[in-house]
């Protein structure tokens, strides 16, 4: 079974960072692309990043592009999402899923930009 | 970036009876590799995004053959042929062929 477990989130002042953690189990990590999506509170879903399986490849959306990085360490089953530059936008739910297509998703994490 | 546009934003159904969702991307989504990378979630009351439905018609393991989808290019629908009570929750088309994207949503209730 796909079990991807979030961790990492908390409440941080404008200007801080803050970095999430993605434990994934039950599927090959090495060889799946991992993403990250948010969604601020009461609202949609936003695509924040992605990484192909070897980590090579890294895509992120306008809105966090210079601030946020995602890296991954296949040796640890493990994504992660580097969160500079923190602002009150950026309050959301975090969740990781697996592959681009968005196939398996974690129970989120969240994020409160606030001073 | 390509916009996702739904429709309608809230969806009133009756029980037993069908429900259609619609979304529009404002470019086509057929990928250069043949593919069309169009997605549907579901979003239950208070839990992560589900995939219910990916490459516009491929329904996920575990979801029930009530839900379909269907369309090409820019015109994509999210059908429920009889809407029951787990099915309230919000209905995200997503594209994958260009950066990513989500439409709006659409709630789905009980009338």
């Amino acid at each position: 079974e796909v079990q991807l477990v979030e961790s990492g989130g908390g409440l941080v002042q404008p200007g801080g960072s803050l970095r999430l953690s993605c434990a994934a189990s039950g599927f090959s990590f090495s060889s799946s692309a991992m993403s990250w999506v948010r969604q601020a509170p009461g609202k949609g879903l936003e695509w924040v990043s992605d990484i192909s399986p070897s980590g090579a490849n890294r895509y992120s959306a306008d809105s966090v592009k210079g601030r946020f990085t995602i890296s991954r360490d296949n040796s640890n089953n493990t994504v992660y999402l580097q969160m500079n530059s923190l602002r009150a936008g950026d309050t959301a739910v975090y969740y990781c899923a697996k592959e681009k297509s968005l196939e398996n998703w974690g129970q989120g994490t969240l994020v409160t930009v606030s001073s | 970036d390509v916009v996702m546009t739904q429709s309608p934003l809230s969806l009133p159904v009756t029980l037993g009876q069908p429900a259609s969702i619609s979304c529009r991307s404002s470019q086509s989504l057929v990928h250069s590799d043949g593919y069309t990378y169009l997605n549907w979630f579901q979003q239950r009351p208070g839990q992560s995004p589900r995939r219910l439905i990916y490459e516009v018609s491929n329904r996920d393991s575990g979801v029930p053959d009530r839900f379909s989808g269907s369309g090409s290019g820019t015109d994509f629908t999210l059908k429920i042929s009889r809407v029951e009570a787990e099915d309230v929750g919000v209905y995200y088309c997503m594209q994958g062929t260009h950066r990513p994207s989500f439409g709006g949503g659409t709630k789905v209730e009980i009338k």
